[in-house]
């Protein structure tokens, strides 16, 4: 069964400043990845999601993902965050050839970002 | 717009009396799911519907139950709640056959057990 890990519960930073959230999934022959962000009390949204084709993938809100098969990783990037971008992130991972389409998602990374 | 809707937003209940929580969509979607979220925590697939097939995980507790009376529509019902049953409970939607293989999640519903 495939699972994820998303190696750092909290990480704060200053506006304006870069982040990467990381994301390590089980290896897989071939593995679906999306991240997805969830404010309070809110449901989850798509920021962006990797199927196939190129690496690197750009989402909603200035973010952008790499997935990096030999490091089974899919670490999520943003230039220059922005006060609102404080929420919770999951990276979530599927597997194409199981019947149903279900998610396993990481545990959540908390962004705090600090004016 | 395209959405899917839960309602209601919060929902209250006492311990032991049997809660509904609703789901609906527009999207035409024929995969739907329940997820329980509990506090700090990653959504925990509860079971999903493709078409009216439905599939229970393995570790869902039997107190849950869900119904899909239609495409459009998606119960979870709740036989017995007990306190640990207090979460945020997400409803989503996924189109088999479509090449975006996203969910799509409704805002929840956030249960609180007295």
């Amino acid at each position: 069964a495939q699972s994820v890990t998303q190696l750092d519960s909290q990480v704060p930073v200053f506006e304006e400043a870069p982040v990467e959230l990381r994301c390590n999934y089980s290896s897989s022959v071939s593995v679906y990845l999306f991240w997805y962000v969830q404010y309070p009390n809110q449901g989850l949204q798509l920021l962006l999601k990797y199927l196939s084709g190129s690496t690197l993938v750009k989402g909603i809100n200035g973010f952008e993902a790499e997935f990096n098969k030999s490091q089974t990783s899919f670490h999520l990037r943003k230039p220059s965050v922005h006060i609102s971008d404080t929420a919770e992130y999951f990276c979530a991972v599927s597997d194409p050839t199981e019947y149903g389409n279900k998610l396993v998602f990481g545990a959540g990374t908390i962004l705090r970002v600090k004016s | 717009d395209a959405m899917v809707i839960q309602n209601p937003r919060y929902q209250v209940t006492q311990f032991g009396k049997p809660v509904t929580l609703s789901c609906s969509q527009t999207l035409n979607h024929n995969v739907m799911y329940w997820y329980q979220q509990k506090s700090s925590q990653a959504p925990k697939l509860l079971f999903h519907y493709y078409d009216k097939d439905f599939n229970n995980e393995a570790d869902t507790p039997d107190n849950f139950q869900s119904r899909r009376p239609n495409t459009s529509f998606c119960f979870l019902d709740i036989r017995s709640p007990g306190l640990g049953d207090a979460a945020m409970y997400l409803c989503a939607t996924s189109g088999s056959g479509t090449v975006s293989y996203e969910q799509y999640f409704g805002p929840g519903t956030r249960l609180t057990v007295t």
